[in-house]
């Protein structure tokens, strides 16, 4: 078990369903972080939260929409997905974003699969 | 453009071999590079190296930075069955916000 805690594990939706992620992490962290992983390939930055204000977001299309509650939490907000968008979604957090001392730690994801 | 680039991409060994997998990279503002370890969920973190020349060490794995050469290694001694999974290497790069970029990883299965 990590420490940085996602539910669902597994989700299953129609394109035209909203559902939401979640993260959580009680290391104290101040910069969370969510990833898309495709099936044999590598993790790619969707956003990043530092100190709960969103500082990065890589050209994520506007049906993934990620809200920051505390700095605890992080969810990421789902409407009107693709099929291609089905993937593993992986949360991870640092102590800060950028210090080049502090390694990321990730969830176990939550496979999402669109119907 | 930013890369990190594993090498190889996958590799099967015996138990007890001793494996050396390798990463490039080419990132502007380089400030640290990451070694995990994949099974099937999460990425668990291993390594991070900042310097060059300091080995890092962790049971029978150990790493290494050349920052000059741009390069890293990660070397498993005496291999279990246990350390099958896909092993990525990640560059901390840019401005003041923690990115990382992933190389594609090594797929490492240890066979009986």
């Amino acid at each position: 078990d990590t420490e940085v805690t996602q539910t669902p594990k597994h989700l299953v939706m129609g394109m035209t369903n909203k559902k939401s992620l979640k993260c959580e992490q009680h290391m104290g962290h101040r910069a969370m972080y969510w990833y898309k992983q495709k099936a044999k390939k590598p993790p790619e930055l969707m956003f990043v939260y530092s100190y709960e204000k969103l500082s990065i977001n890589e050209s994520v299309p506007s049906r993934f929409s990620p809200e920051c509650p505390n700095s605890s939490l992080l969810n990421l907000h789902l409407h009107a997905l693709q099929p291609e968008d089905s993937a593993l979604y992986l949360c991870a957090s640092s102590q800060e974003a950028g210090a080049v001392f502090w390694p990321q730690h990730f969830g176990d994801g939550t496979r999402l699969s669109i119907l | 453009e930013d890369k990190v680039v594993q090498s190889p991409l996958s590799l099967v060994v015996h138990e007890g071999d001793t494996v050396t997998l390798n990463c490039s990279y080419e990132v502007t503002n380089f400030r640290s590079l990451l070694w995990y370890k994949q099974e099937k969920k999460a990425p668990t973190f291993l390594f991070m190296l900042t310097s060059s020349g300091i080995e890092k060490k962790s049971g029978r794995l150990s790493s290494i930075l050349d920052k000059k050469e741009l390069f890293s290694i990660l070397n498993i001694t005496a291999t279990q069955t246990g350390d099958s999974a896909v092993y990525l290497c990640a560059a901390n790069y840019g401005g003041s916000q923690g990115n990382l970029i992933f190389g594609k990883g090594t797929k490492l299965s240890v066979k009986p």
